[in-house]
Order: structure tokens, then sequence, then C-alpha cells
């Protein structure tokens, strides 16, 4: 079947914006979420956004939802060196089903 | 702790030699899920439960692989016959069922096969 697809690295300097950028393949996705993995450590929900909004922020955290292209971005403000790590994209297709994960994608925050 | 345990955190083996890793959800949550995930990749989908009830199980999981909720709270997950391409991070999460899954993940046993 179709993937979730993600870009598999970035990299950035502290202070600076992240974008990081997903197509997903279900338009009946209800909610689209970005899960963060730190090194040795298990998936952590960041946030989501609900099928019928194309924005949501939350503090650091943007998410910007594309319907029509299927395009999901999450842009960190002032990235960290503590958000260095993988952040993946998923969706559940067909609104209750387990959820789809792309591959992820390593963020590097260069101090 | 009050988050999803899982246990063993690192399991070495044997081919040919069976496994089981459990997992404990966090004690509200009625969904248990199982998901493989090895370098590089995304979390891929293995298996859920809904209480104590099977609800779906993914083609990946072949005829080696058996997961059991008893009683509906902690999991087993089972392989036999262990293949050296089994080797992965076992990813255990949990959920209340309702109109979106916010899963809580434990922190994974990692399988490696000699």
């Amino acid at each position: 079947g179709e993937d979730v697809e993600q870009s598999l690295f970035l990299s950035v300097r502290e202070g600076d914006s992240s974008v990081i950028n997903c197509t997903y393949t279900d338009s009946s996705s209800t909610y689209l979420y970005w899960y963060k993995q730190e090194p040795g450590a298990g998936l952590q929900l960041l946030t989501y956004i609900f099928s019928n909004m194309d924005m949501k922020q939350d503090q650091r955290l943007t998410v910007l939802l594309n319907k029509k292209d299927k395009h999901l971005s999450l842009r960190i403000a002032d990235t960290q060196t503590g958000d260095s790590a993988i952040y993946f994209c998923a969706e559940n297709p067909s609104g209750n089903t387990p959820l789809v994960f792309g591959k992820g994608t390593r963020l590097s925050v260069i101090a | 702790d009050t988050g999803v345990s899982q246990d063993p955190r690192h399991k070495i083996t044997k081919r040919g030699q069976n496994v089981t890793f459990r997992c404990d959800p966090i004690s509200e949550h009625n969904r248990l899920y199982w998901y493989r995930q090895t370098l590089g990749q995304g979390p891929e989908f293995l298996t859920y439960f809904q209480n104590e009830a099977q609800l779906e199980k993914s083609r990946l999981l072949s005829d080696r692989f058996s997961a059991e909720r008893p009683k509906g709270s902690f999991s087993t997950l089972e392989i036999q016959r262990t293949e050296q391409g089994d080797s992965a991070m076992y990813l255990c999460a949990s959920s209340l069922s309702q109109n979106f899954e916010k899963l809580f993940f434990g922190s994974g046993t990692q399988l490696s096969v000699l």
C-alpha cells in the first residue's frame, strides 16, 4: 500500500525554526498526529490536528494541514538542543483504525 | 510511574528459540497495541486489543507470533522459533477508545536474534 512519507533528516541551528513535512495517504483520516521519539525511549504524542482544521498552534509548535494535497507540517519555533529527536507523522486511515506512521524525520539541532 | 511499562527492556536469543514479552498498559486504558520498529523505520502495526478481545491483526503477524490479553489488563507477545528477521524493537501502546487515538507508548523491548 501507499506509505506516509517524510524527509529523513533535518539539521537546524539553535534558535532557528524547524519545519518537518509529511505527506499522508488517506483523505478520510480523522486526525493527524505528530509523535516525538528520543533516544532509547518510546514515542510521545506531541500534538495532533483534527481534519477539519487547517492550523493548530500549541506554544512553540504550529501544525499546518493541507487536506487537498494531503500534506501536514510541523513547525518548531526557537528550536532548542532538547528538540533533537526523531519526529513521526501518523494518520488513522478511515478514522477508526490503528495509527499508521511515517519513517520519521531525524532532527539535529546544532548549538 | 503510571505509564506503559514493558518487560524486558532487552532480549538476546538464539535463532529457533521462543521469546515472550510483557506489556502493562495504563490502568484505565481499554485498548492495547503492539507495534514493531526496525532501525530507520517508523512503528509498524502488529495487533491490538480492546479489553480482552483481539480486534485486528496485521498481515505482518506471521503464525509464529501470538498475542494475548487474558484479563483485559496486561498483554503478552510470544514469538516462536525466532528468526534473525525478527530482530527489532517491539513497542506496546495503550489508549482509551474515543474519537481519536491518543496512544501512550512504552519504552519498548529490543529483541536481538543471533
